[in-house]
């Protein structure tokens, strides 16, 4: 079994300031994908950025960025210069290869303030 | 191209009503996903399909019933609806899970957002 725990339910941060949203998870496999997904209000869910498990590189994407330690099986996300549109619950997920389920966290609802 | 579409996008149902949510996705894509989403526990997954005809129960299928007759659609339907079936409820595809270095992220519905009386 896999599991995804996100241990912030909230956070808030004013605008154009970096914060950082905490991933832990737990599998067996020693290949995995994991996934930040973001959801905005409208309720669409959208994908930010994804990290392959043997890829020691971490990902980024613009404004958006992880920090994936193997090891401690954490997977942050951090996210510079915050922008009014990044307002959003934002969820962690994890897919075992070969493995056609997608796990994931109860989410962190993040505010920027104006 | 739509993507993942989901039919429809708001109801209310009465106790013991029964009732169908449509997904269809225009990506030719292998699986398929219904998940529901409640206050605190994030997307439980529901029921999925790997492929036209087949069906697999997810984490939480008891009350729900699914058919992928069509690989473009998948159904997901409440025989005898029940207040705790209160959610919004999300459909979802992804290719085919295949070879490393393949993502294979799912592609989100905009939602259903479903209300038992």
């Amino acid at each position: 079994a896999q599991t995804v725990t996100q241990s912030q339910p909230e956070m808030s941060v004013q605008e154009a300031e970096t914060v950082t949203l905490s991933c832990t998870y737990d599998t067996s496999e020693s290949n995995y994908y994991l996934f930040w997904y973001k959801q905005p209000p409208s309720r669409q869910m959208i994908l930010v950025i994804r990290q392959e498990a043997y890829k020691q590189q971490n990902a980024t994407e613009n404004r958006f960025s992880v920090n994936f330690q193997k090891a401690a099986k954490s997977f942050s996300l951090k996210i510079s210069d915050s922008q009014l549109g990044d307002t959003a619950m934002y969820f962690c997920a994890l897919r075992g290869f070969g493995n056609e389920k997608l796990t994931f966290g109860t989410g962190t609802r993040l505010t920027i303030i104006p | 191209n739509a993507g993942v579409t989901q039919t429809p996008k708001f109801r209310v149902l009465k106790t013991g009503q029964s009732m169908t949510l449509l997904c269809a996705q225009d990506m030719n894509h292998e699986y398929m996903y219904w998940y529901r989403q409640d206050p605190g526990m994030g997307l439980r997954l529901i029921h999925y399909s790997v492929g036209e005809g087949t069906t697999a129960k997810g984490e939480v299928p008891d009350g729900y019933n699914v058919s992928r007759l069509k690989k473009q659609n998948f159904l997901l339907g409440l025989e005898s609806a029940a207040p705790s079936q209160t959610s919004v409820y999300f459909c979802a595809s992804s290719s085919h899970i295949g070879l490393a270095g393949v993502y294979n992220e799912q592609f989100f519905g905009p939602g259903t957002r479903l209300t038992v009386l």
